[in-house]
Formats: structure tokens, sequence, C-alpha cells
């Protein structure tokens, strides 16, 4: 039962471009989405997050955005640099309250192309 | 910029043992997890903990698992006879609740192999 779907396994972006990574959800009582960027034999780095009160969140050269009536949400990274060649986590927090885990997509392994 | 660190990056044991994963959540942080990550799959919610026990768990967290802050700062899980399809990544994350702040930060990870 996959919650959250990631449905790109891999993308392949040039340097400069923007990358877009796709997220899908089928859970309404998600309230709250968050991306991870992860590196090899690393742990979950965080990147940006949104409530599902807004439909839009930026922060430097990633935007998160989020239509809740179609429940898919997108990270855009622009431009794309090598250093974000990485495997992204799109995660998603049920409304239940402040020690929810976090339901996680397969991940999308971006690669920049220089 | 405080981080969550985790001991020991990686951990080999035999079917059967116990082993204890260990886990320096952010010290001002409320909410402790674990998740882990067997090769190839994705990261998957197992326990969380709040004020001295736990919150929530996922039906992965059966009896041979226990967690558990024996300190104001560490933060352990415990497998009490291993399993082969233990061997995964394990990961620690902590968060802060006070204004609905629920971003999780993860530790590095403890991969942990089971022979």
């Amino acid at each position: 039962d996959q919650q959250v779907k990631q449905n790109s396994p891999s993308l392949s972006v040039q340097e400069g471009r923007i990358s877009i990574l796709n997220c899908d959800y089928t859970n309404s009582m998600f309230d709250y989405f968050l991306w991870y960027k992860k590196y090899p034999a690393e742990g979950p780095t965080f990147l940006i997050s949104i409530s599902s009160i807004k439909d839009k969140n930026e922060d430097g050269r990633f935007t998160v955005f989020l239509n809740k009536s179609a429940k898919h949400l997108s990270l855009h990274i622009v431009p794309s640099q090598p250093g974000d060649s990485a495997v992204y986590f799109c995660a998603a927090r049920d409304s239940g309250g402040g020690a929810d885990g976090l339901t996680f997509g397969k991940g999308t392994h971006l690669i920049i192309q220089p | 910029e405080p981080e969550v660190t985790q001991t020991p990056s990686h951990q080999v044991t035999q079917m059967g043992q116990e082993v204890i994963l260990r886990c320096v959540p952010i010290s001002n942080h409320l909410y402790f997890y674990w998740y882990r990550q067997i090769l190839g799959q994705k990261v998957e919610f197992l326990v969380s903990f709040y004020n001295n026990e736990i919150s929530e768990k996922s039906e992965i967290f059966d009896d041979q698992f226990s967690v558990e802050r024996p300190d104001g700062s560490n933060f352990t899980l415990k497998i009490r006879s291993t399993k082969l399809e233990d061997s995964a990544m394990y990961f620690c994350a902590s968060s802060i609740d006070l204004t609905g702040h629920h971003t999780q930060y993860f530790g590095p990870g403890t991969r942990l192999t089971v022979l």
C-alpha cells in the first residue's frame, strides 16, 4: 500500500536547467509534506517542507508546490547544480499529532549532467 | 549546526544475537524516531518516542524491538534476537513540535548486517 508515490525512479537533467521531481499521495489525512535529499551511506537531509494550508514554499533554489485537490506535490530546483545529484525522497505526515512517523516515497535518483 | 549522531556506523552480528543501536538527538528536541531502510527499498517508520514513552509504532516494531532513553541525551534501539531480515540501515531522527514544526532531522544511520 503505497500512500506516497514517486513514479520516476530516476531523472537526468542538464546543469543549469530546472529539475522537477514529482510526488503523489493517497492519504487525505496528510497535512505536512517534506522533501529530503540523500547521498549513499548517509542519512536523509532535510531540504524543504510545506504545510497543507499552503500551495507554495520557496527556499533559495528550491520551491515546493502542493496541489491538494490532485494530491500532488513537486519539487523544483533551479538552476540545477552538479552537487544536486542525489536521491530525493518525498515524505508526508499524518495530521494526528507531533509524534507521527513520516511516510516516505521510494525516491527519485536525480542526475545532473555537466 | 546541531545534528543527530548515531553509533556505531556499522554493526555486524550473528543471527539470534542482541544489538543496541545508539543515537544522540538534537539537544532541545522533544520527539525521537527510529526508521529503517532495507537495501533497495524505501525508508520505513518504526517508532516514535515522546515524554519517555512510545508515542506511535508501526507493525514492523514487534516484540523483538524496544527503545529507551537511558539518560538525558541518548536514545537507543534494541533488537533482542536479530534475524537475517533485520539487515538494513537504521536511522534515528528527532524533531521539536512546540509551534507546529514537524521537520524531522535524521542522523547518518547505522548499517546493521546480520549473518
